[in-house]
């Protein structure tokens, strides 16, 4: 157990829908990060939080966003949804990487994921 | 830009037998950072090892052991005595410390041990 959870564990919907997939990070970590595992692209970054921030940001589409709130947790919002977001997002916290040079340099602990079936 | 490269899509193994994993990695950058990761049938992604690119000493945790080469831009992962429980995909993961906004995965590896 990497002390990350994410909720729900599974989300099933219909396109063009929107939904929110929820993460608590480590106690006493900052960053939080997300990701997306697909059969044809594989893992994927999407953004990075800090603090609060937003330090980084990946191949994450203009219908998703993210936020961290001020106790940490963060959540991501997928919007309009597509057959092609099926797919599992995954968080992922680390302690530091509060400089955008180093965001990616810490060991980051992974959550169980959140498995969404766009139908 | 950065890149992982994992040339083996798929690995069977009888159990007890060693495998080992190739990454080989690109990147622009002299300070970065390598990783593998584990994902068990159950899905989620398990930590293995960090590795800094000033170090590159071999390292060896129980049954697994990582052998880092600048020279050829390689961090290969080796399970020695391989066990059902090792059978999982493998993922290797670049971080670069100056340029990179980003952190990359390998495609990874699926290794299935046999009994």
């Amino acid at each position: 157990d990497s002390g990350v959870t994410q909720t729900p564990k599974h989300l099933i919907t219909a396109t063009g829908q929107r939904v929110t997939l929820r993460c608590s990070p480590r106690s006493g970590d900052l960053s939080v990060y997300w990701y997306q595992q697909s059969l044809d692209q594989g893992l994927q970054f999407l953004i990075q939080y800090y603090n609060g921030e937003e330090r980084a940001k990946g191949n994450i589409l203009e219908r998703f966003s993210a936020q961290q709130f001020p106790d940490l947790h963060s959540e991501l919002n997928l919007s309009s949804l597509e057959l092609g977001d099926s797919a599992l997002y995954f968080c992922a916290s680390s302690v530091r990487s509060g400089q955008a040079d180093f965001a990616f340099t810490d060991t980051q602990y992974f959550g169980p994921g959140t498995r969404l079936t766009v139908l | 830009a950065q890149k992982v490269t994992q040339a083996q899509t798929e690995i069977s193994v009888v159990e007890k037998e060693d495998v080992t994993l190739d990454c080989v990695y690109e990147t622009r950058d002299t300070t970065y950072y390598l990783f593998w990761y584990k994902q068990p049938p159950s899905g989620e992604l398990v930590f293995l090892i960090r590795r800094n690119s000033f170090d590159e000493q071999n390292e060896i945790s129980g049954r697994y052991s990582w052998n880092f080469q600048k020279s050829t831009s390689s961090f290969n992962f080796t399970i020695t005595a391989s066990q059902v429980v090792d059978s999982a995909v493998y993922f290797c993961a670049l971080s670069e410390a100056m340029r990179g906004q980003n952190f990359v995965f390998g495609p990874g590896t699926r290794l299935s041990v046999l009994p």
